[in-house]
């Protein structure tokens, strides 16, 4: 049963300390998303890939979030440094345009708890 | 600037009635609308799609209407089941881009 997998499921950590999250994508999806679920914003873009090259991250903090995809398997999500405000449910997703409905898989989140 | 807008932040539908869920969106170039619905501490799940030279897409008890004109799509649940009780996106992407634009949400409660 193919899935996004995505950890940690849940993280706490300081002010200022460095958070990495990590999306591995089903295999064959040649795009992969990162996604924050905020109370006010809802589901809000914060970067995507197509065949590992950034394509958008307009939507992230570039003074402080970083993503990558270093091979076809990982994704990551780095903040450094942290802050309260990123406090926050990320979502990973991985899709593929090429036939079927086009849909995104999404992971089921990491929920990250700045202190 | 929120392209995509679910207006109702919340809903509660009795039990077998129909539930309607709304969302706008303003960009024009929009061409492919999902909706997805999400449980407590889950990802989202894919729900159904339309694409813009439709109007309507139906799948079981869930249908998706598109007004172009309008920029508006609404999902429809009939019946409802108490089982729906979920948050419930709408995303939509611009021709050629894939990249999915989500709206706020709207939390359905289904009462039995």
């Amino acid at each position: 049963d193919a899935r996004v997998t995505q950890t940690p499921r849940h993280k706490v950590t300081e002010m200022g300390q460095e958070v990495t999250m990590r999306c591995q994508p089903i295999l064959g999806h040649n795009t992969v998303f990162w996604y924050r679920q905020t109370m006010m914003q809802g589901l809000e873009l914060l970067a995507y890939f197509r065949n590992r090259a950034p394509l958008d991250d307009s939507g992230m903090p570039k003074d402080r979030f970083s993503a990558e995809m270093p091979d076809a398997t990982l994704a990551t999500l780095k903040i450094q440094p942290s802050e309260p405000r990123d406090s926050a449910v990320y979502f990973c997703a991985s899709g593929s345009r090429q036939g079927g409905t086009g849909e995104l898989f999404f992971g089921e989140g990491s929920r990250l708890t700045v202190l | 600037d929120q392209q995509v807008k679910q207006n109702s932040p919340s809903l509660s539908v009795q039990e077998g009635r129909i539930s309607i869920l709304n969302c706008d969106y303003t960009n024009s170039m929009f061409d492919y609308f999902l909706w997805y619905k999400k449980y407590p501490a889950e990802g989202p799940t894919f729900l159904i799609s339309i694409s813009s030279i439709k109007d309507k897409n139906e799948d079981g008890r869930f249908t998706v209407f598109l007004n172009k004109s309008a920029k508006h799509l609404s999902l429809h649940i009939v019946p409802s089941q108490p089982g729906d009780s979920a948050v419930y996106f709408c995303a939509a992407s611009e021709e050629g881009t894939y990249k999915y634009i989500f709206g706020t949400g709207t939390r359905l409660k289904v009462l039995a």
